[in-house]
Parts: structure tokens; C-alpha cells; sequence
């Protein structure tokens, strides 16, 4: 069984497209995570909800919108994607201060 | 703020060299320290952790001792394989802000036959 699993893995689509990346979590966690990583492998993190709330919400733009609609899942939507957020996102959870992590996202804007 | 340096690489290595990539931290309360890694193509795993000071995480050969004194958290694996390249992770947890990874920059190992 996939512990964080996220859909869909590869994402290609046009400059100003709107797209949403979804995340389920098996593991009864109570915090999940998205994250950015770009091409040199940095991570950077974008937002935490923790039981549906939102805790965490870095400088991200605004086109970036998550959505928790219960503990186990957290979606990313992107509105009007721009060439810059080609990166790879990753999904993670967490609970006792260990996180786990989906296998990303690879998305790419022509 | 708290915060994760981690040496750059690429590290190049040959099979069955001994390995040591450096980690030093920042953090205000009382950390928990992580080692993840990173296949290609992958997502991050859980390598090993340590939650307290002089605890040494250790996990498929690869070990790391929290050092509070120097604040660092270094990894090592005394005979590394070509299975082992991958993009290695350090990070941390805050006592203080449990809800918030920090990571490094990452480094890339490649190990050749």
C-alpha cells in the first residue's frame, strides 16, 4: 500500500493553463505538506495544513491554492501556470515529527 | 530561523569508499535531525533520524551522531556501493515548530564501480 500517493506523476501543459495535483495519505496523519523542488534539488516548502487548517503558507503566489477537503487529502491548484513553475512538487505527511513523502510530480510548462 | 547547511557536491566515490557528507544546523529550540535520500526519479525516504543529543541514527550501513556541541549531524557509511547514488537530505524538525521541515540544499553521490 502507497503511504502518500500523489497523481498525476508527469504534468506537461501550456503557459496560462490552470492544473491541479492531488494527494491522499494512508497514514492516519494529522499534517501533510506540498513542497517545491526546483532543478538543482533545492526544496522549498509551500504550505502545512494540519487537520484541515492551514499553518503554513510561505511566499508563494496567489495563482497557488491548496485545498484539504478532509485530513488525508491535500490538492494543490495552479491557476495561469507561468514557465517558472516547472519544478517538480512533492506531497508529504507528517506525524512524531517525521515526514513522509509521495513521489512527486514532475510538471513542465511550454 | 532555523536552518540546514549541507556540504555541495556532487561527491564522486568509488565503490567500497568510506563516506562523509557534512551537516550543520541552526535551530532555537531542541531539534529532531534527519537524514533523507533521494533515487532518481524518486520521492525523499526516511534514511535514519536522531531526536536527542549523542543519539546516532543508523540505517542500511549509513550512520549520523546528533552532536549538540557542534551542532552538527554529519552522515557516514564506512564502504559505499554504486546502489548508494542518490541526492542525500539533511534536515530538521523544531521542538518549537513541529509542523516545519527544514532541509538542506542536498548532495549528490555518485558512487562508480
Amino acid at each position: 500500500d502507497t503511504a502518500v500517493s500523489q497523481t498525476p506523476k508527469y504534468l506537461v501543459t501550456q503557459m496560462g493553463n490552470d492544473k491541479s495535483i492531488k494527494c491522499e495519505q494512508n497514514l492516519g496523519h494529522d499534517t501533510m505538506y506540498w513542497y517545491k523542488q526546483d532543478s538543482k534539488k533545492f526544496l522549498k516548502i509551500m504550505f502545512s495544513y494540519n487537520n484541515k487548517e492551514l499553518i503554513i503558507n510561505e511566499t508563494v503566489p496567489n495563482r497557488f491554492s491548496p485545498k484539504s477537503p478532509d485530513k488525508a487529502h491535500l490538492n494543490l491548484h495552479i491557476n495561469s501556470l507561468e514557465l517558472g513553475d516547472s519544478a517538480v512538487y512533492f506531497c508529504a505527511s507528517s506525524q512524531d515529527r517525521e515526514a513522509f513523502f509521495g513521489q512527486g510530480t514532475r510538471l513542465t510548462v511550454v | 530561523g532555523d536552518s540546514v547547511t549541507q556540504m555541495e557536491g556532487p561527491v564522486t566515490l568509488s565503490e567500497e569508499a568510506f563516506l562523509t557528507i557534512n551537516c550543520t544546523y541552526t535551530a532555537t529550540g531542541y531539534p529532531s535531525l534527519f537524514w533523507y535520500v533521494q533515487y532518481p526519479g524518486e520521492g525523499l525516504q526516511l534514511l535514519l533520524k536522531a531526536t536527542k543529543a549523542d543519539d546516532k541514527g543508523s540505517n542500511k550501513g549509513f550512520e549520523a551522531t546528533y552532536r549538540k556541541e557542534t551542532t552538527s549531524f554529519h552522515l557516514e557509511k564506512g564502504s559505499v556501493q554504486v546502489s548508494d547514488s542518490a541526492v542525500y537530505f539533511c534536515a530538521l524538525s523544531d521542538q518549537g515548530d513541529f509542523n516545519k521541515f527544514y532541509f538542506g540544499s542536498g548532495t549528490k553521490l555518485n558512487v562508480k564501480p
